[in-house]
């Protein structure tokens, strides 16, 4: 069956750094891969979809890869704030569903 | 203001009872979903709405019911027969029914706690 893999651990990061988080899914090939940011006790906030044929994704300090090879999927917010500080989702696509992935707790610190 | 709503944001139950968490949405969205989270895990599909009095399970669908009688409500109730119901229960919808390029929006959530 289906995998979704993020670092249960959470990633603590100096502000201003850039903060670096991993999606890894096995089993299946995605064409389409969403990023969710959530806050505590709130429902995900949609950030950025990419394709499996775009490779990357900006959004302002945001950037998403895509490695169909690899079949991993990376998450950078560069200058990182505070204000970042959340629990972030990745959301493969496969068979007309999003699966999403268990999050990974970011916390920056000023 | 546009947007998904979900009452109440807290519930308690008494182990046994049926509980029914409500979800309205006034963006005029076609597809509509229920998905479960709990601590550690992801999100976990239990039903999903394309359209009004039609809906699928997701994968976790056992001691659950939704209905679609309206487009902009989408009820579920966890019946007794949910062998954990304690959960944060999230509501979503979406513009486009199948596709996967549009952006889910969620509701703040239903905390349900079963004792």
């Amino acid at each position: 069956s289906q995998k979704i893999e993020q670092n249960s651990e959470a990633l603590n990061i100096q502000e201003g750094k850039t903060a670096t988080l991993t999606c890894n899914y096995t089993n299946y090939s995605p064409a389409y891969l969403q990023w969710y940011r959530q806050d505590p006790g709130r429902g995900p906030v949609f950030l950025l979809l990419i394709r499996e044929n775009e490779k990357e994704k900006r959004k302002e300090r945001l950037k998403v890869t895509f490695d169909t090879t690899l079949k991993q999927s990376l998450f950078h917010i560069t200058a990182s704030q505070p204000a970042d500080s959340a629990t972030y989702l990745c959301a493969p696509y496969n068979f007309n569903k999003f699966y999403f992935g268990s999050g990974t707790k970011l916390n920056v610190k000023p | 203001d546009g947007g998904i709503t979900q009452s109440p944001k807290y519930l308690f139950r008494k182990e046994g009872q049926n509980v029914t968490l409500s979800c309205e949405q006034n963006l005029n969205h076609d597809a509509m979903y229920w998905y479960r989270q709990d601590p550690g895990q992801g999100l976990r599909l239990i039903y999903y709405s394309q359209i009004v009095n039609d809906f699928q399970k997701g994968d976790i669908a056992e001691g659950y019911s939704v209905s679609r009688e309206k487009k902009e409500s989408f009820p579920l109730t966890v019946t007794s027969a949910q062998k954990n119901p304690t959960a944060f229960y999230l509501c979503a919808s979406s513009a486009n029914t199948q596709g996967p390029l549009y952006e889910q929006y969620f509701g703040p959530g239903t905390r349900l706690t079963v004792t």
